[in-house]
This record gives C-alpha cells, sequence and structure tokens, in this order.
C-alpha cells in the first residue's frame, strides 16, 4: 500500500539553527514531492516542491532535496526564525492523481 | 490567501446526522479535492472531482459522498453521521488534475459530531 513517513515527528531548533526533516515513502511511481506548512488554525501551504527529474532545489532559506533511488526526500531550513514553527507534511502523490500526506512534523523555534 | 473558501466555518452535528459542506475554487480550476483531517494528524484524501466527474477515491466508505458544479463550486456529503467524523474538512482546488501540481487549499471547515 502507500506508506509516507516522516522524520522526526517533533523537532526543536534555536533561532538561527537549521532544521531538516526528512520524508520517506513507498512508491517508486511517484514524481512530484511537495512540502506543506500548517500554522496552527489554519490551512496547509505549500511551501516547496520538487519533481522528479530534479535532485535538489531552493528558495531563499528553504530548500528540498530527492533521492528518488532511496525513496526519500527531504525538507531543509535554515536560518531559522520564530515565525518557521508550525507542522510540516510531506505529501508525495504514488503516480496517479492524489496526494497522499505524512504523519506531520511539529517544528519549534526556540528565541 | 488562495483564493479557494469554504463554508459553514463551523458545524456541530449529532449522531446519525447527515451534513453538507461546501467549497468554492478559484476560477479557472477544474479538480478539486477533498481531505479528512483529524486532530494531530495528516490531511487523508477522501476523493476527487475532474470536470464534474469522480477521478479517485481514499479509504472512506460511501456514506461519503460529493458533487462538482460547472461554476467551480463542490459539496461534499456524509450521511449517518459516527463521532469518528469529527475532523476539519478540506477542499483543495487546482487547474489540472491534481497529484502532480500544487492545490489551494481553502480553511477548512470544522467538523464536531455529538
Amino acid at each position: 500500500g502507500e506508506n509516507v513517513e516522516q522524520h522526526p515527528s517533533t523537532l526543536s531548533v534555536q533561532e538561527g539553527d537549521s532544521a531538516v526533516i526528512k520524508c520517506t515513502y513507498s512508491d517508486s511511481a511517484s514524481n512530484y514531492f511537495p512540502w506543506y506548512k500548517q500554522e496552527l488554525g489554519k490551512r496547509p501551504q505549500l511551501i516547496i516542491d520538487i519533481r522528479s527529474n530534479v535532485g535538489e532545489k531552493k528558495d531563499q532559506r528553504i530548500a528540498v532535496t530527492l533521492n528518488k533511488t532511496a525513496k526519500h526526500f527531504s525538507l531543509h531550513i535554515t536560518e531559522t526564525q520564530p515565525e518557521d514553527s508550525a507542522v510540516y507534511f510531506c505529501a508525495p502523490n504514488f503516480g496517479n492523481e492524489k496526494l497522499t500526506f505524512g504523519t506531520g512534523t511539529r517544528l519549534t523555534i526556540i528565541p | 490567501e488562495t483564493g479557494v473558501t469554504q463554508s459553514p466555518t463551523h458545524l456541530i452535528k449529532t449522531r446519525g446526522q447527515q451534513v453538507t459542506l461546501r467549497c468554492s475554487s478559484q476560477s479557472g480550476h477544474n479538480t478539486v479535492s477533498w481531505y479528512q483531517q483529524a486532530l494531530g494528524q495528516g490531511p487523508q484524501f477522501i476523493f476527487q472531482y475532474y470536470r464534474e466527474e469522480e477521478n479517485g477515491r481514499g479509504n472512506f466508505p460511501p456514506r461519503f459522498s460529493g458533487l462538482q458544479f460547472p461554476n467551480y463550486s463542490s459539496e461534499l456529503n456524509v450521511n449517518a453521521l459516527e463521532l469518528d467524523d469529527s475532523a476539519l474538512y478540506l477542499c483543495a482546488s487546482s487547474p489540472g488534475l491534481a497529484g502532480s501540481g500544487e492545490q489551494f487549499f481553502g480553511p477548512g471547515t470544522r467538523l464536531t459530531v455529538l
């Protein structure tokens, strides 16, 4: 079946330090790999995505790396700020037309 | 903001009742997906509609049903409500078939079943 795992489930980082969240998926047919940020009581918001023909993508302080052979992709946040505190979800597709969300990682930035 | 709206914001129902949740997609978006997000969990895919036809369904019973209309609005209907149906219900629209590009989420409807 379709399996998506995120690690760690919680992460506390000192402000200014980097945070890395890893997402492991089971289906090699996946070709779209987004990361969503969800603040308390708000909607999920796409922060970065990558497609299967690209190994890395960066947008200012946020980057995503993809390892298709090992079936994982990671979210990297550098120079973390208090407003980065939220729950982060990976949501790969499985070669079909839906996204399968991971269980989430609660990121807390310590001022 | 994403331009996707949902109504109502909150809703309280009792077990056994029926509920209809509404979503208005971005203009021009042919695809709408519905998700159920239980407290502390990630969104779970319920189903997707593309050009008014169901185009994929998750692991939800038939008492969860939907409709999509030509005016970019859609509905999620749930019959015979159960306590476990209490959750945040999110709709997400996209310009083409979802799963290969960004989905734009609405703010959600929080359903409480007593």
